[in-house]
């Protein structure tokens, strides 16, 4: 079974630029997580979707992150524009179905430098 | 709301001797607990597991962890570390059967010398 796909894996830009991260998710899972991961401490849960509707985003900065999840497969994150403080590791991960019975697959992530 | 507070950011122990990473948890809910590894460049994988059943739980590579709801603690053990076992692990609660809502503690690095 394919696992959960990122890309790009590294990405560095400059302050005030805009930024996009790709997911595929595992195939036929209906939840998708964006998480972002700050060095040194534990991801925090940006935005879920459940299929293509979103089912929890008070945690994304509205202000500068957007993300999509068209036809309830793929999905992309945006930063627009990022700040210093963005720089971090994004996480996407899937499950099957949006409650705890069901276990959460992780990427391996896309890193990003903001200078 | 619920939070984990992992008392170690880091833990070192020498191969073959136990391991014991500690996590205490705050939850309003009856709470759902796990334990995940991150190797190096590698993404989350999840190591065990407790949703209600059994308060000992079992997981891969030889790890387990104890449900104490008195003590509000959800220790990770494992008897005998081996080298590969050197990563960041995070104690992460979720609210049971509700949106999968996990909030991570802020990890533990294990490092094991030979």
């Amino acid at each position: 079974e394919a696992g959960v796909a990122q890309s790009p894996r590294y990405k560095i830009i400059e302050k005030r630029q805009s930024v996009a991260f790709w997911c595929n998710p595992i195939s036929g899972h209906a939840t998708l997580y964006w998480y972002q991961q700050i060095l040194g401490q534990g991801p925090k849960l940006l935005i879920q979707f459940q299929n293509n509707g979103v089912v929890d985003d008070s945690q994304l900065p509205k202000d500068r992150f957007s993300a999509e999840r068209l036809k309830g497969v793929d999905s992309t994150l945006k930063i627009q524009p990022a700040k210093l403080e963005d720089s971090a590791v994004y996480l996407c991960a899937s499950s099957l179905d949006r409650t705890d019975s069901y276990e959460q697959y992780f990427g391996p992530g896309t890193r990003l430098t903001v200078t | 709301a619920q939070s984990v507070t992992q008392l170690d950011s880091h833990v070192s122990v020498s191969e073959g001797t136990p391991v014991l990473l500690r996590c205490n948890y705050s939850s309003s809910y009856s709470p759902s607990l796990f334990w995940y590894v991150q190797h190096p460049n590698k993404g989350l994988q999840l190591l065990l597991k407790y949703t209600s059943a059994a308060t000992l739980v079992k997981g891969i590579n030889g790890f387990e962890a104890e449900f104490k709801k008195s003590e509000t603690s959800f220790h990770l053990t494992k008897p005998s570390a081996h080298m590969s076992d050197a990563a960041e692990y995070f104690c992460v609660v979720s609210r049971r059967d509700v949106n999968n809502d996990m909030r991570f503690g802020a990890g533990t690095r294990l490092t094991v010398k030979p």
